[in-house]
């Protein structure tokens, strides 16, 4: 049963271009979080998808940062227009309800920008 | 609202010794409480979790005691490994809430052999 996957694992951007950050959620999971790490910060919550529906974006700038998980295929974090200030690991993670009361984390994607 | 707090890092230690990470809440209902580990590079991973008051959690020889009384969740080693360096998550979830777990900052772990 393959676990959270996230691609790239890196992805270097220069300002001002798009990045656009995938998670492929667990088997059987209709959940997604992504959340946002900073160096010497702790994880930050951006927004809660279920399939087609966005549940909670309480966490997400206002601005330049959107997110989707269609009906098929993985989801989706979009940041466009990147600055420097959006250097960091973004993780992904599922569950299959959110009663389940655990998540399952993907390894990250390390963003980078120039 | 919800929050976590974490004793700050990094923890320094030689293999063999004892551990402590203190981690305290604030929660607005009743929480279940979790310890995270992150190894270098790597995502998040469940390492324990308790659920409810005086529950212990407990895996790969770390264990934490849900104490209501002093809203505390601390994690304990009794004999820390060099393979245990890594940074560990305190976060707390509550039932009937949004769920989305609220984390605390990470508390870093070295072992020195």
């Amino acid at each position: 049963n393959a676990g959270v996957m996230q691609n790239p694992r890196h992805l270097v951007r220069r300002r001002g271009q798009e990045a656009r950050l995938r998670c492929s959620p667990m088997k059987g999971h209709s959940h997604v979080y992504w959340y946002r790490q900073l160096p010497e910060e702790g994880l930050k919550f951006m927004v809660y998808l279920q399939k087609e529906n966005i549940i909670d974006e309480s966490g997400m700038p206002k601005e330049r940062f959107s997110a989707e998980f269609p009906k098929e295929g993985p989801s989706i974090l979009r940041i466009q227009q990147v600055v420097r200030g959006d250097s960091a690991a973004y993780f992904c993670a599922s569950s299959p309800a959110p009663t389940y009361n655990e998540q399952f984390f993907g390894p990250g994607t390390r963003l980078t920008v120039l | 609202g919800d929050s976590v707090t974490q004793m700050e890092g990094p923890v320094t230690l030689s293999e063999e010794a004892f551990l402590t990470i203190n981690c305290t809440y604030t929660a607005t209902g009743y929480p279940s409480l979790f310890w995270y580990v992150q190894y270098p590079g790597e995502g998040l991973q469940l390492l324990l979790k308790a659920t409810k008051a005086d529950d212990k959690g407990s895996n790969k020889g770390f264990e934490a005691t849900y104490r209501k009384e002093t809203t505390s969740f601390h994690l304990e080693k009794g004999s820390v490994q060099v393979s245990d360096s890594a940074v560990y998550f305190c976060a707390l979830s509550v039932d009937g809430g949004s769920y989305i777990p609220t984390f605390g900052r990470g508390t870093s772990l070295i072992v020195h052999p």
